[in-house]
């Protein structure tokens, strides 16, 4: 298994909601990432996992949970979000977070906030 | 921190001719450095890399990208471009130095392939 899997593929929520965005990957990777990219620019990073353990917060508001359960699994739990973070949501994965040789990424998350 | 210049926001080429895709890194002791294409509604797939070694690199769909360390340069090229190879590309740089500090990505360049 070569692949990142991302689910859901799109998703709708209004302001209010709670909802989960979820990433797996059997490469036995251990570095997970989160990007958010807006339309028409590039990938933005948002969190690190190094070993299941959060290495990197690039000053992300806090309606944006990462959670890693296990090295397999990335979750990013969303509450409260604003219509301005309707993007689509990139997890990513590393082999080795000491050095990091290559990136593989999901297909994404579109996220809509109404 | 690591930056990456892709200098042409799009690039219009004919069908069946050549491209190249500029970008330019910003200096450092070692990088390692990466080109994504991202077709419509999909994520970014992985066209080659460069780690170390030997200078010009050959990835997938035919393309080649050379690393120049005296220009902080790794421009994308290929010889005959197809109308498939309609998408945004984006060139990505990440620190050798250790650490998982994730990919710095250019601002992508939008390649358009005329008939």
């Amino acid at each position: 298994d070569t692949e990142v899997t991302q689910t859901p593929k799109h998703l709708v929520m209004g302001m209010t909601n709670k909802k989960s965005l979820k990433c797996e990957q059997h490469m036995g990777h251990r570095a997970m990432y989160w990007y958010k990219q807006k339309a028409k620019k590039p990938p933005e990073l948002m969190f690190v996992y190094s070993y299941e353990k959060l290495s990197i917060n690039e000053s992300v508001p806090s309606r944006f949970s990462p959670e890693c359960p296990n090295s397999s699994l990335l979750n990013l739990h969303l509450h409260a979000l604003q219509p301005e973070d309707s993007a689509l949501y990139l997890c990513a994965s590393s082999q080795d977070p000491r050095s990091p040789r290559g990136y593989t990424f999901g297909s994404g998350t579109r996220l809509t906030v109404v | 921190a690591q930056s990456v210049t892709q200098l042409d926001s799009q690039v219009p080429v004919f069908e069946e001719a050549p491209v190249e895709l500029r970008c330019n890194y910003s200096s450092s002791v070692s990088v390692y450095l990466f080109w994504y294409v991202q077709y419509p509604n999909q994520g970014l797939q992985l066209l080659l890399k460069y780690l170390s070694g030997s200078t010009l690199v050959k990835g997938i769909n035919g393309f080649e990208a050379e690393f120049n360390k005296s220009q902080t340069s790794f421009h994308l090229r290929k010889p005959s471009v197809h109308i498939s190879d309609t998408a945004e590309y984006f060139c990505a740089v990440s620190d050798s130095g250790g650490g998982a500090d994730g990919l710095t990505f250019g601002k992508g360049t939008h390649l358009i392939i005329q008939p």
